[in-house]
């Protein structure tokens, strides 16, 4: 079955760096690349998704990178706000429709 | 609804007792899925239901779990006999295709304790 490796497992930013979120799948029929942010207690949200045709996607200070060939797929948070603050998880969905979490990360946002 | 709902938000039970959890997906969505939650973990498969049918029930973990879908609209997963590992929380998901490629949108959760 398909595994996704999630890194770092916490990361802690300065209040408008750079933060970047990387996970590994081993399942080369993955096809789809949700991420999602999930606040204390609460859902997960999709923020942001790239399927495999693609190799790049960006929403306002959001992006994500896919490369398929390496099994490795990235979020990329610019100009970080302490609202981004909570825990991100990457996932994968193979051609049987079921998603794949990583293990999550604590984003940490520092103003 | 606008969303998809869960109930109850919060569940203790004692061990041993038997629990079922519901969800209300949005409505006209096909796909429906459970998974389940443990504490700082991502969220790990259960079951998934293209309307009535249940495809995949590779996830649940043991024999005292059990997932429906009669009308293929609200679905009930039922734990038996339930055991201190089944504490997690228990999300639900939903989605508008069949087909894999879209994102499932989720259920707030239930916590279930078990003590």
């Amino acid at each position: 079955g398909e595994n996704v490796e999630q890194h770092p497992s916490t990361l802690s930013v300065q209040e408008g760096d750079s933060a970047v979120i990387k996970c590994t799948y081993s399942d080369s029929a993955s096809n789809y690349f949700p991420w999602y942010k999930q606040e204390l207690g609460k859902r997960p949200q999709l923020i942001i998704d790239i399927r495999s045709n693609v190799g790049e996607k960006k929403d306002q200070r959001i992006a994500v990178t896919l490369n398929k060939t390496a099994k490795h797929f990235s979020l990329h948070i610019t100009e970080t706000q302490p609202e981004d603050s909570a825990v991100y998880f990457c996932a994968a969905m193979n051609a049987g429709n079921m998603l794949t979490f990583g293990g999550g990360t604590r984003l940490m946002v520092k103003p | 609804g606008a969303g998809v709902s869960q109930s109850p938000r919060y569940k203790v039970a004692k061990r041993g007792q038997d629990v079922a959890l519901r969800c209300d997906p949005i409505s006209g969505h096909v796909s429906l899925f459970w998974y389940q939650q443990a504490l700082g973990q991502g969220p790990e498969f259960l079951t998934y239901f293209q309307n009535e049918a249940q495809l995949d029930k590779s996830g649940l973990p043991s024999d005292r779990f059990f997932a429906e879908r009669p009308e293929g609209s609200v679905s009930t997963l039922k734990i038996q006999r339930t055991q201190q590992e089944d504490s997690a929380v228990y999300l639900c998901a939903s989605s508008p295709v069949p087909a894999g490629g879209y994102s499932d949108t989720f259920g707030s959760g239930t916590r279930l304790t078990v003590v």
